[in-house]
């Protein structure tokens, strides 16, 4: 049982390149997120996701977009990265809107150039 | 808007002595609460939770507290160990928000031998 797995765990993009992260889960939890995390910040939510098919917004949305084509896959795509999108990024993933429990994939540090 | 902030930004501690970490939140609507700590070059790892409906629960060597009336939460860590040492988060999760989770800022908890 891996839980959730993020995919890549490093890069470094060169500013306007573009890259997709992708977060799989195993556990058939319905809700996914995406979070970044910066120096002396909490985690602050860019998107999430409610069930297969579906997306919104969350606090810090702006340069990301998501798909959730598949249950289990969350993908977050750069379009046009920019040295302000560099951060650490957290996918999450938990059962459904009553559920108590959510589980964190290990990270994407992303420096942009 | 909604936020959960920690009065402490590192507290440093002796090993065998008890920790005691803080945090206010704002939403008086949040019904669920989790502890998350975090080693360097990791993703968060939870500790304990606690629902609304309640103002204590214990762990092992973890104890947490709610209370409602001021807001606040608190992370209490029994017989602190180096492997403690660590950033704690507090997240709060507002009722009806697609159990999404606001972060506090951490704080950050040194273990001195």
């Amino acid at each position: 049982n891996a839980g959730v797995t993020q995919t890549p765990k490093f890069r470094v993009l060169k500013t306007g390149q573009s890259m997709t992260l992708l977060c799989a889960q195993d556990m058939n939890h319905e809700y996914m997120y995406w979070y970044r995390q910066d120096p002396g910040m909490g985690l602050r939510l860019i998107h999430y996701s409610v069930g297969e098919g579906t997306t919104a917004k969350g606090e810090v949305p702006d340069g990301y977009n998501v798909s959730r084509l598949k249950k289990q896959n969350f993908l977050l795509g750069l379009e046009s990265a920019a040295p302000s999108q560099t951060s650490v990024y957290f996918c999450a993933s938990t059962k459904d809107s009553i559920g108590y429990g959510y589980t964190f994939g290990s990270g994407t540090r992303l420096t942009v150039v | 808007g909604e936020s959960v902030g920690l009065h402490l930004p590192t507290l440093s501690v002796q090993e065998g002595d008890n920790s005691i970490i803080n945090c206010a939140y704002s939403n008086s609507a949040s019904d669920y609460f989790i502890w998350y700590k975090q080693e360097s070059g990791k993703g968060p790892q939870f500790i304990i939770d606690i629902r609304s409906n309640m103002d204590k629960r214990q762990g092992q060597r973890v104890t947490v507290l709610l209370n409602k009336t001021v807001k606040h939460l608190s992370l209490q860590i029994a017989a602190t160990q180096p492997g403690d040492s660590a950033v704690y988060f507090c997240a709060e999760r507002g009722a009806g928000t697609a159990s999404k989770l606001t972060f506090g800022t951490g704080t950050r908890l040194q273990v001195t031998l």
